[in-house]
Formats: C-alpha cells, structure tokens, sequence
C-alpha cells in the first residue's frame, strides 16, 4: 500500500534518553517534513528535506536532528529526551517542495517523555 | 512573517446542520497558496483542497464548499449537510516563496457533528 509509514506507534521514554522515529515513503516524493503537533498549537514544522541528501530547520528544530540518505528515509532523532518534547509526531512527503504541493502525511507517532 | 489563524477552536453542530470553519491569513507574498487538511480520529492528515493566491474562484465538491476572499485575507469552508463522519480536527495551512516555500498551519478547529 502506497504511502508514508511512521514507528513507533507510541513510546514511552526516560528523560535524557536517545530516540528514533523512523518515517519511510513508498512515493517517491523529494520532499519530507517532520511535524511536532500539540493541542492549540496545531503543527509545526521541526525539520524538512527538500531532496536527498539536503535538510533544512523548520520551525522548532532545537533538539532534534534529521538526515536523509536516500529518497524514502527520513529519521529524526532526539539526542537526549526532555518532558518538553511530549508531543505527537508526524512524517510527512510531498512531490517536490514547492509551495503548491500538497503533503502527505503518515499516521503519527505519540512520544512521551516523563 | 507568515501566519494562519483558525479563531474557532471548537464547533458543535447536529447533523444536517451547516458549518462553516474560518481561516484569516497573513502574508506578505504575491504569490502563495492556502490548503485545508482533515485530521479524523484516526489522526492521519488528509489533504482536502488547494487554493493558488491568484484562483478567487469558489470551489465546491459535494458537500464541501470554500471561499476565498483576498480582501478580507480569508479561506473559510462550508461544510453543508454535515455528517457524524465529518466529525474532525480540520486544518488551514499556507505556503509561499516566504520561509522557503515551507507550510505554515493553524492551530486547527475541531468539529463535533452529533447524531
């Protein structure tokens, strides 16, 4: 089935502890985002990458880090979990990173950090 | 700087009643363009329409409709007839060349629609 797929579903973690979301697309779109989604804030954009190999800082990019090796992948890593970053977390793709093209977004990834 | 705003955090409506949702943007480009996205339950976005800043055209599509309006700075969607299944957190979104084309999205709207 053609789309993007997000793991874990959800995670529990220390504070200070090193995590990993992984994000894969099957569309192959040049264009991924990771989005952090908290209740009033609606989403806002982490990291993105408009091709692989090249990424770039969103919004709220402290804490976190991206890489993009090749065109599916696109990780985001938390080097040392804070409470702060207890959110839900969305993969998402699109054809090209031109202001027209609409996103694609995965099913989510709801982290706790206590 | 670019902003979307969804002032309605939260509608309660009963089914076949109509719905309208609010977005006002702010930007500085010539060029841009406006998207609203659902999120259901299940918690994935879907993507429902996109607007270029140069179509003031209102579109429709089934039960949907939007309305673009340049001078007032919004993009407000109708939802006609509404159904327990539009039951959602809906979302505003902008892009432009602004920021490196990257989206910009309101805090949302949830919807209840009850039976």
């Amino acid at each position: 089935i053609a789309g993007i797929t997000q793991a874990p579903t959800s995670q529990i973690l220390a504070a200070g502890r090193r995590m990993t979301l992984r994000c894969t697309q099957d569309m192959r779109h040049n264009a991924m985002y990771w989005y952090r989604q908290d209740l009033g804030l609606g989403l806002r954009l982490i990291h993105y990458s408009n091709t692989a190999g090249t990424t770039g800082k969103g919004e709220v990019p402290d804490g976190y880090s991206v890489s993009r090796a090749n065109t599916d992948d696109f990780p985001l890593t938390l080097a040392s979990a804070v409470p702060s970053q207890t959110s839900v977390y969305f993969c998402a793709s699109s054809e090209a990173s031109g202001s027209l093209n609409e996103q694609f977004f995965g099913p989510g990834t709801r982290l706790t950090v206590l | 700087a670019q902003k979307v705003t969804q002032a309605q955090t939260e509608i309660s409506v009963v089914e076949k009643e109509d719905v309208t949702l609010d977005c006002v943007y702010e930007t500085r480009d010539t060029t841009y363009y406006l998207f609203w996205y659902k999120q259901p339950p299940s918690g994935e976005l879907v993507f429902l329409i996109r607007r270029n800043s140069f179509d003031e055209q209102n579109e429709i599509s089934g039960r949907y409709s939007w309305n673009f309006q340049k001078s007032t700075s919004s993009f407000n969607f109708t939802i006609t007839a509404s159904q327990v299944v539009d039951s959602a957190v809906y979302f505003c979104a902008l892009s432009g060349n602004t920021g490196g084309f990257k989206t910009i999205f309101g805090a949302g709207t949830r919807l209840f629609v009850k039976a």
